[in-house]
């Protein structure tokens, strides 16, 4: 079975310019998630969506930062204009989330992320 | 304080030591707890979940303390293969995951 896939795996951009990120979660999988992992630091969630629907953006920069995931399969997340603080490795993660039993599943499965310079 | 906290070592054993990793978090709606390996430039990868009773595979052991709010990760006889860093997940009953900064593992000949 496919893994979480993202393009591109690097991407070397000056400040203030745009750039996109692509990911194509596990075939299946409702539950896709966008986060941001800094040196030495844990990812941190930018946002997650349940099939199309953002549940949960609280932490995604509105101001510069934007995401789709157009007929909830894969997603989108756009930065413009970029800022030198942007620089980081961009993780997207899927999941199916549902019941057995009393047991609620919810493992996540990343992909190889995007690693993104802004000089 | 952070929502999730881990010691981040590092922490530096011999092989065939056994070696714990605590993860403590704040929120008491937590419902999902995981650990996650990740090696250098690398993604994270799901080493296991961690259920109320304590789980184990192979030579890794998890165990939960709702009481205590922590969740910790034990790894009996260190392989060099084991060094990589360790990171535990927390997931509220919203969904929402919040993931500590990792401890450091390096296990030596």
């Amino acid at each position: 079975e496919a893994g979480v896939v993202q393009s591109p795996r690097y991407k070397i951009i000056e400040k203030k310019q745009p750039v996109a990120f692509w990911c194509n979660p596990i075939s299946g999988h409702n539950t896709l998630y966008w986060y941001r992992q800094n040196l030495g630091q844990g990812p941190e969630l930018l946002i997650r969506y349940e099939n199309e629907e953002a549940v949960d953006d609280s932490q995604l920069p509105k101001d510069r930062f934007s995401a789709e995931r157009l007929k909830g399969v894969d997603s989108t997340l756009k930065i413009q204009p970029a800022e030198l603080g942007d620089s980081a490795v961009y993780l997207c993660a899927s999941s199916l989330e549902g019941l057995a039993g009393t047991v609620l599943y919810n493992e996540q499965f990343f992909g190889p992320g995007t690693r993104l310079t802004v000089l | 304080r952070k929502e999730v906290e881990q010691d981040p070592g590092p922490f530096n054993v011999p092989e065939g030591a056994t070696v714990a990793f605590n993860c403590t978090y704040s929120n008491s709606a937590s419902q999902s707890f995981f650990w996650y390996r990740q090696d250098c430039r690398k993604e994270p990868k799901l080493l296991m979940s961690v259920y109320s009773s304590g789980n184990e595979d192979g030579r890794f052991t998890a165990q939960l303390n709702r009481a205590s709010q922590y969740i910790s990760l034990l790894i009996r006889d260190s392989k060099l293969s084991d060094s990589a860093t360790y990171l535990c997940v927390v997931i509220l009953n919203a969904g929402k995951s919040t993931f500590g900064d990792g401890t450091t593992l390096t296990v030596k000949p």
